[in-house]
């Protein structure tokens, strides 16, 4: 069965670091996501994008946030001087259709530790 | 926008025993609902869905959960809980070309 794949598993970085989190969608879906999960919370939407652009992004996802498509399989997030409280768990989502009714095809997620 | 309440964040329960986990949301419009697993360390893992149709859908691992649009509810059961079903379930919600939205979760623990 087709999968959502992130790198790295786990990921230390020192505060006022630039981390990239990665993930390849599924090969044939069209719309993706990331998502947050601080330690022991809820699972927070952070951004969708569709044909190379943001669709929609929530409050969270400040100026420190970026994502980008580089390659026809990447789909990066990146975060810019990170901060203690960046610390969670980031899940990258892709779908399929034009209206998302299948659901999300989630990836096993990034932890990143700032210390 | 759509929002998602899950009624119990703990729902401690003897191995074997029935289980329901209670999730309601708020739409103005139709909507379509999940129910996701995360085991300890590990990613969401997509239970069930409800897109339309049939309001009891069958899930796996023996789960369902019944859409109720008068009450706005997608309740999650499983009539009889295993030890290996602890874990943390989400309901989630989105509405057609929306971006999907989870509850904050409900902790099951099977206990022996």
């Amino acid at each position: 069965e087709p999968e959502v794949t992130q790198t790295p598993s786990h990921q230390v970085t020192q505060m006022g670091q630039e981390v990239i989190l990665r993930c390849v969608p599924i090969s044939n879906h069209l719309y993706f996501y990331w998502y947050r999960q601080i330690l022991g919370q809820k699972v927070e939407f952070l951004v969708s994008f569709y044909n190379n652009e943001i669709s929609e992004k929530s409050e969270i996802f400040d100026d420190q946030f970026s994502v980008e498509r580089p390659d026809g399989s990447n789909f990066t997030l990146k975060i810019r001087s990170t901060k203690l409280e960046d610390s969670a768990m980031y899940f990258c989502a892709s779908s399929e259709g034009s209206d998302r009714t299948p659901g999300y095809t989630f990836g096993s997620g990034t932890r990143l530790t700032v210390v | 926008a759509q929002s998602v309440t899950q009624l119990d964040s703990q729902v401690p329960v003897f191995e074997e025993a029935p289980v329901e986990l209670r999730c309601n949301y708020s739409s103005s419009v139709s909507v379509y609902l999940f129910w996701y697993v995360q085991y300890p360390n590990q990613g969401l893992q997509l239970l069930l869905k409800y897109l339309s149709g049939s309001t009891l859908v069958k899930g796996i691992n023996g789960f369902e959960a019944e859409f109720n649009k008068s009450q706005t509810s997608f309740h999650l059961r499983k009539p009889s809980v295993h030890i290996s079903d602890t874990a943390e379930y989400f309901c989630a919600v989105s509405e057609p070309n929306n971006d999907m939205r989870f509850g904050a979760g409900t902790r099951l623990t099977v206990k022996p």
